[in-house]
């Protein structure tokens, strides 16, 4: 079964870095998705992007992340300059139409 | 976007079917019905949906109220794998977006 893979599994960063977390959609899917999960807490939304723009975009999502589909074949989140409350598992999720979109295992993101 | 409430956990035995109840009493008419389970600490994953006809396919049963102010979420035959957190969660039709709640914790036990 095709699945969204995310690249690393766990990323540790430094306070005020720069962190790009990668992902590679299922092949042929037009709809593209960042969520993340703060431990504890609940899954919520970041960003939609379709057809080479954000389509919507959560409060979270402010100026300092960004997403890009560099390729045709990787979809990135970048955030600029990573505060504490940035750490998260943060997953990326894609799907060939606007519903029922697969997630990927995420990237937990640890800012130290 | 309507709000969901379901019970915080749920035990199940395993080969029994696990019916997860979610009331979301003001959805409106454009708004889908969606579950999303949750594994340990992987990716959401994607169950079923509808909107207002009951829908079944290999995973699970969704069964909505004529009212449409209820589901419930079946799972047939329970397996130790089932355990996890299921999202129920109310869509609009103009959004993409997943609003997760807190869900219900269903263990599966042997």
């Amino acid at each position: 079964e095709p699945e969204v893979t995310q690249t690393p599994s766990h990323q540790v960063t430094q306070m005020g870095q720069e962190v790009i977390l990668r992902c590679v959609p299922i092949s042929n899917h037009l709809y593209f998705y960042w969520y993340r999960q703060i431990l504890g807490q609940k899954v919520e939304f970041l960003v939609s992007f379709y057809n080479n723009e954000i389509s919507e975009k959560s409060e979270i999502f402010d100026d300092q992340f960004s997403v890009e589909r560099p390729d045709g074949s990787n979809f990135t989140l970048k955030i600029r300059s990573t505060k504490l409350e940035d750490s998260a598992m943060y997953f990326c999720a894609s799907g060939p139409r606007s519903y029922g979109y697969t997630f990927g295992s995420g990237t937990r993101l640890t800012v130290v | 976007d309507a709000k969901t409430t379901q019970p915080t956990s749920m035990d199940c035995a395993e080969g029994r079917a696990a019916n997860l109840p979610c009331n979301h009493s003001t959805i409106s008419g454009n708004e889908y019905v969606y579950w999303y389970r949750q594994i340990h600490s992987q990716g959401p994953q994607y169950i079923i949906h509808g909107l207002k006809n009951n829908e079944t396919n290999e995973m699970a049963s969704l069964i909505i109220t004529e009212d449409r102010k209820s589901s419930t979420l079946i799972l047939p035959h329970a397996t130790l794998r089932d355990t996890a957190v299921y999202y129920c969660i109310v869509r609009a039709y103009n959004t993409d977006k997943l609003i997760f709640g807190t869900g219900t914790r269903l263990q599966v036990f042997p």
